[in-house]
């Protein structure tokens, strides 16, 4: 059973299309989270989610806008792709704020925008 | 801003060749410390969170210290499969909704 899942694992795309990237727990967690890995795999936290509501929006061009239907789901979408958009993004989950809830993370999707 | 420092970028040993990996870190008040596994093409795996200077974690061949500007991970008699990157990260206090600050990490390589 996996985790935390997220679609696609590859993204190939031109630059200035539109791409959705879809992530999905079921371990019942409260708490999901979008970071950016990039090629020297310095990991950033791009937004958080507690019970679909926005409470982490780090400084991310407004191109990248998630969407957090359920609890279970947090998506992004990235309008107008720019070649600097390419890296691998990881989905995160947690069961709450709780300083002891760790941070359980999906297998990534690897972005490349030719 | 909170900011980390992992060193060294990358290491090699030889299976059994204890060592450590350091983390330093600046942050306006700590609420904890993360050591993360990344093995290639997955994500992140959690090993040890660690609150208050002067704290320490064990989890097999690991441990994990804390001090107040830095941390180390201490691997003994490292096996082949402990060859992974290791992430460390911290959250503050003034973060927020449970926001790491991660390192750029190790790169360990156990070789037989």
């Amino acid at each position: 059973d996996t985790a935390v899942s997220q679609t696609p694992k590859y993204l190939v795309t031109q630059m200035g299309n539109d791409k959705s990237i879809k992530c999905e727990q079921n371990l019942g967690h409260d708490t999901m989270y979008w970071y950016k890995q990039d090629s020297k795999k310095f990991l950033k936290i791009m937004f958080s989610y507690n019970n679909k509501e926005l409470i982490i929006n780090e400084t991310v061009p407004n191109r990248f806008s998630p969407k957090s239907p359920d609890k279970a789901h947090l998506n992004l979408h990235i309008n107008s792709l720019e070649l600097g958009d390419s890296a691998v993004y990881f989905c995160a989950s947690s069961q709450g704020l709780a300083l002891d809830n760790e941070q359980f993370f999906g297998p990534g999707t690897r972005l490349t925008v030719l | 801003e909170d900011q980390v420092t992992q060193s060294p970028e990358a290491l090699r040993l030889q299976e059994g060749e204890s060592s450590s990996l350091n983390c330093s870190y600046t942050v306006s008040g700590l609420r904890g410390l993360f050591w993360y596994r990344q093995d290639p093409g997955k994500g992140p795996e959690f090993l040890f969170t660690l609150y208050s200077a002067g704290e320490e974690k064990e989890k097999e061949r690991l441990k994990a210290t804390l001090t107040k500007k830095e941390s180390f991970l201490h691997i003994t008699a490292p096996k082949p499969e402990d060859s992974a990157t290791y992430l460390c990260a911290v959250q503050g206090f003034t973060g927020g909704g449970n926001k790491l600050t991660f390192g750029t990490g190790t790169q360990l390589k156990v070789e037989l």
